[in-house]
């Protein structure tokens, strides 16, 4: 079947490091993206690409970066000049192009910082 | 600034009756509207959808209703199940061609607790 993958399902972090947050993708999507979840404050994007080797910031990309070498992965690398990082992070995918374009999203990283 | 609001932050309904959920936006070159249900720890579901050239969708017990004059669409769910307890989400998607066509842009999510 085809999804969306996630992982580390949870993920520890001391201060001062850096830590990669995995998605991966067999839905052919040339969408992918990079949500965070804090309470009371919804979906904000952090960072999006349409298409391989070619990423756009989003709302809150400071902190953050992110590669997309291959259509099916688009990793996310939390820095240690995020200075909030503990959240959960939702990554998805879509085709802007083709059906309606709605987003399939993994299951989440929680990421907490020790 | 917040293009698209959900004001209500949560909401509690009986389980049997309807939850009406609402979502106001800014953006009037918004083409297509999306609700997400979301449990703790998981990744949001697709729900319902609606385009902006109608304003009714119906799908089971959810119905989503758009009003463009209004800027404001609403989800309702006839009848409430306890299962509908979750985070609910509307989301709004731009026509803007380029890097942004498809992008959506999420409300801050309202907490449905359905009470047996």
């Amino acid at each position: 079947d085809g999804g969306i993958t996630q992982s580390p399902k949870y993920l520890f972090r001391k201060e001062g490091q850096n830590v990669t947050l995995s998605c991966e993708q067999n839905l052919n999507h040339d969408a992918m993206y990079w949500y965070r979840q804090d309470p009371g404050q919804g979906l904000r994007l952090i960072y999006y690409s349409q298409i391989v080797n070619d990423f756009q910031k989003g709302d809150i990309a400071e902190g953050y970066s992110v590669s997309r070498e291959k259509k099916e992965s688009f990793p996310l690398t939390v820095t240690s000049a995020q200075k909030n990082p503990t959240a959960f992070y939702l990554c998805a995918s879509s085709n802007p192009y083709r059906g309606r374009g709605g987003y399939t999203f993994g299951s989440g990283t929680r990421l907490t910082v020790v | 600034d917040q293009q698209v609001k959900q004001n209500s932050p949560s909401l509690s309904v009986q389980e049997g009756r309807i939850s009406i959920l609402n979502c106001d936006y800014t953006n009037s070159m918004f083409d297509y509207f999306l609700w997400y249900k979301k449990y703790p720890a998981e990744g949001p579901t697709f729900l319902i959808s609606i385009s902006s050239i109608k304003d009714k969708n119906e799908d089971g017990r959810f119905t989503v209703f758009l009003n463009k004059s209004a800027k404001h669409l609403s989800l309702h769910i006839v009848p409430s199940q306890p299962g509908d307890s979750a985070v609910y989400f509307c989301a709004a998607r731009g026509n803007a061609g380029g890097t942004s066509y498809g992008k959506l842009t999420f409300g801050q999510g309202t907490i449905l607790t359905v009470h047996p």
